[in-house]
């Protein structure tokens, strides 16, 4: 199985900041990486799909980057909508895999 | 706007099969496209995917849980179905379907359902 590693595990931030949460694959995964954003007792939305492309209707201050084992994940500009816990998940091979999560809450 | 919706028992005997539905509204299984999945979420924990299936009939299972899995479809009620047998108390967890892209899209799920809680328990 790909191993999914993200990074940091939790994260406090402030309205109006920009953040980045990094996923690190076991191995290259080329750009078959997608990331979501959970809220407590909610199903994951997904919000950027193949590493940096922008899932319909998720705002632009969200974005992706990444390819082979790097990637990671920015929000410009702190939402309070924003605070929640996000995963990255490899689509590379089955099984799909998800990392631990960053939880992001308010500094 | 495609909406998923699981159902089946909230709580559930130890060594007993756990039987959950998922049913789909606003898209039709049998187009084809997309892979129906199950993931499952411990409590205060992490995702698992469980497994998913084309509308042909063809699956995919997480090894972990091969043997003891069945994921089925019935395209006539535009239905996928999870069997998970000799439960314990390990498969307490939040289950969702969802409904994936194919791999060369990236394998996302983009709707889910709202998750139902199952709990092994004698």
């Amino acid at each position: 199985d790909i191993q999914m590693t993200q990074s940091p595990s939790s994260l406090s931030a402030s309205v109006g900041d920009r953040v980045t949460i990094t996923c690190r694959a076991s191995q290259s995964i080329d750009i078959y990486l997608n990331w979501y954003q959970q809220k407590p007792g909610k199903a994951p939305k997904l919000l950027i799909y193949a590493a940096s492309s922008l899932q319909s209707g998720v705002p632009s201050r969200f974005s992706g980057s990444g390819s082979g084992t790097d990637f990671t994940l920015t929000i410009t500009s702190l939402q309070p909508e924003d605070f929640a816990t996000y995963y990255c998940q490899q689509g590379y091979s089955t099984p799909s895999t998800f990392g631990q999560g960053t939880r992001l809450e308010v500094k | 706007q495609v909406q998923l919706q699981e159902s089946g028992p909230g709580l559930v005997k130890p060594s007993q099969t756990l039987s959950l539905t998922c049913t789909v509204s606003g898209g039709s299984i049998s187009s084809g496209g997309y892979y129906w999945s199950w993931i499952r979420q411990h409590p205060g924990k992490g995702l698992e995917w469980i497994g998913y299936i084309y509308y042909s009939g063809s699956t995919y299972y997480n090894p972990s849980l091969k043997s003891r899995i069945t994921i089925s479809v019935d395209t006539s009620k535009n239905q996928f179905s999870l069997k998970l047998s000799s439960l314990t108390a390990a498969d307490t967890a939040v289950y969702y379907c969802a409904r994936a892209t194919p791999p060369s899209s990236s394998s996302a799920f983009g709707y889910w359902g709202q998750g139902t809680l199952v709990t092994v328990s004698s």
